[in-house]
């Protein structure tokens, strides 16, 4: 596609339930982010994949945050037993190669958790 | 310490007028490159403009240039000529070469272009 895609862009859940989020890339992208925006904070990085390398899951915030990359492509983050402090805008991002060059930003998801 | 500063929560501007939002980080990795964002009320996130360490001009993309000193670890975006459409929230980040994997973001600058 033309940009990077993020599904569904808004979500409500009832706290407690899991929560699966997609990414989209751009296609050829090997560099894939997600990043995590609360309320009127800046981005909090949560994980990265190159290629078919292992990925960078340092940001995660907790075990009940796992992410995947099929195909080196599509990538779902997933959430589980989601609380209220995890309602954000959830961006993936995603760029040709892992150099210092600009990143494509989707438009995110907003999650709401009640 | 933070990895990204952005002391200016809001700032207002004429339109047609300059303005200047600051920026400043934090790194011992002499590679690393800037970056700017703009976020509108839409959500997504536009990419702005880039500067590496090892440049040795400062970047300039239209109507926004990055002042660049590096010195004082500061990466200011100057945009010209301001527009209604300039009115988003702004964020500042860095890529270092060494850590490799992640931006790190500043909290952000809100930008009010005033007709």
């Amino acid at each position: 596609g033309a940009g990077v895609s993020q599904s569904p862009s808004n979500k409500v859940t009832e706290k407690g339930k899991d929560v699966e989020l997609r990414c989209d890339p751009i296609s050829g992208h090997t560099a894939l982010y997600w990043y995590r925006q609360s309320l009127g904070q800046g981005l909090e990085f949560l994980i990265y994949f190159q290629g078919n390398s292992a990925p960078d899951k340092s940001g995660l915030p907790s075990d009940r945050f796992s992410a995947e990359r099929t195909g080196g492509s599509v990538s779902t983050l997933t959430i589980q037993r989601t609380q209220q402090e995890d309602s954000a805008v959830y961006l993936c991002a995603s760029s040709l190669a892992p150099g210092p060059g600009g990143y494509t930003f989707g438009s995110g998801t907003r999650l709401t958790v009640v | 310490a933070q990895k990204i500063t952005q002391t200016q929560p809001g700032m207002f501007v004429q339109e047609k007028e300059a303005v200047t939002l600051d920026c400043t980080y934090d790194t011992s990795d002499p590679s690393y490159g800037l970056f700017w964002y703009k976020q509108p009320s839409s959500g997504e996130m536009i990419f702005l403009i880039y500067q590496g360490s090892y440049d040795q001009q400062n970047a300039t993309e239209g109507r926004y240039s990055l002042n660049f000193q590096k010195a004082r670890k500061s990466a200011n975006l100057v945009i010209s000529a301001s527009q209604l459409g300039d009115s988003a929230m702004y964020f500042c980040a860095m890529r270092e070469a060494n850590t490799g994997n992640q931006f790190y973001f500043g909290t952000g600058t809100s930008l009010t272009v005033i007709p």
